[in-house]
């Protein structure tokens, strides 16, 4: 069974410094992930998926095979980076989407 | 562009009473559609999803149905709702394999 752990649930992080938001899988197949972030008062949507390769707002993560890792990460932490993020992952074979429990970002000014 | 709708916002309601929250997608065509439960600490959980009308697929043995009766609207049911059905309850649409999913605004359901 696929499964998606995000092991922390709150995470601070001072403006400015590196911010990384852990996310690990368990697939028997070959994953495709994707992280979402639901703002204050605002939908939950996609962020970034691992497929595009593409940095959004300044966001990357980087599918490890080896650790079975997807970890999402910044340089340079903005005080709009504050949020709810969710790691998720699809099953191919039934267009399922796992989310992970989420991590609750929070960037101190 | 795609949208999706869903409502009502909020919702309370008593211990037994019955239950239809409504999702409809405009702007495309044979949508996957999903109904999740988001519970704090729990993070989403997948209820039913919908490959094509009539075509419910359901997650997790509960006290809610859904129902597609129409190609982009999508109905989460109960004849008899519980204090544990209190909850968020979030829709979402995909256009279909591999593709990403998009969200309504959900709908925080109080049972008293």
């Amino acid at each position: 069974a696929q499964r998606v752990t995000q092991p922390e649930k709150l995470l601070s992080v001072f403006k400015g410094a590196p911010v990384e938001l852990k996310c690990n899988y368990s697939y028997s197949g070959s994953p495709e992930l994707f992280w979402y972030v639901q703002y204050s008062r605002q939908r939950l949507q996609l962020l970034l998926r691992h497929i595009s390769r593409e940095s959004i707002k300044g966001f990357t993560a980087d599918l490890n095979k080896g650790e079975t890792s997807f970890h999402l990460k910044k340089p340079f932490a903005q005080e709009e980076d504050s949020a709810m993020y969710y790691c998720a992952l699809i099953n191919f074979g039934n267009e399922k989407l796992t989310f992970g429990t989420g991590t609750r970002l929070t960037i101190i000014p | 562009s795609q949208t999706i709708h869903q409502w009502p916002a909020t919702l309370v309601q008593p211990v037994g009473s019955p239950l239809s929250l409504e999702c409809t997608v405009e702007g495309t065509s044979n949508p996957n559609l999903y109904w999740y439960r988001q519970a704090a600490g729990r993070g989403l959980q997948l209820l039913f999803y919908s490959v094509g009308i009539g075509q419910i697929s359901s997650e997790v043995p509960q006290n809610l149905s859904a129902s597609r009766p129409q190609d982009r609207q999508f109905i989460l049911s109960s004849k008899k709702l519980l204090l544990s059905d209190s909850g968020f309850y979030l829709c979402a649409w995909s256009a279909g394999l591999n593709q990403p999913q998009h969200f309504g605004d959900g709908t925080r359901l109080s049972i008293l």
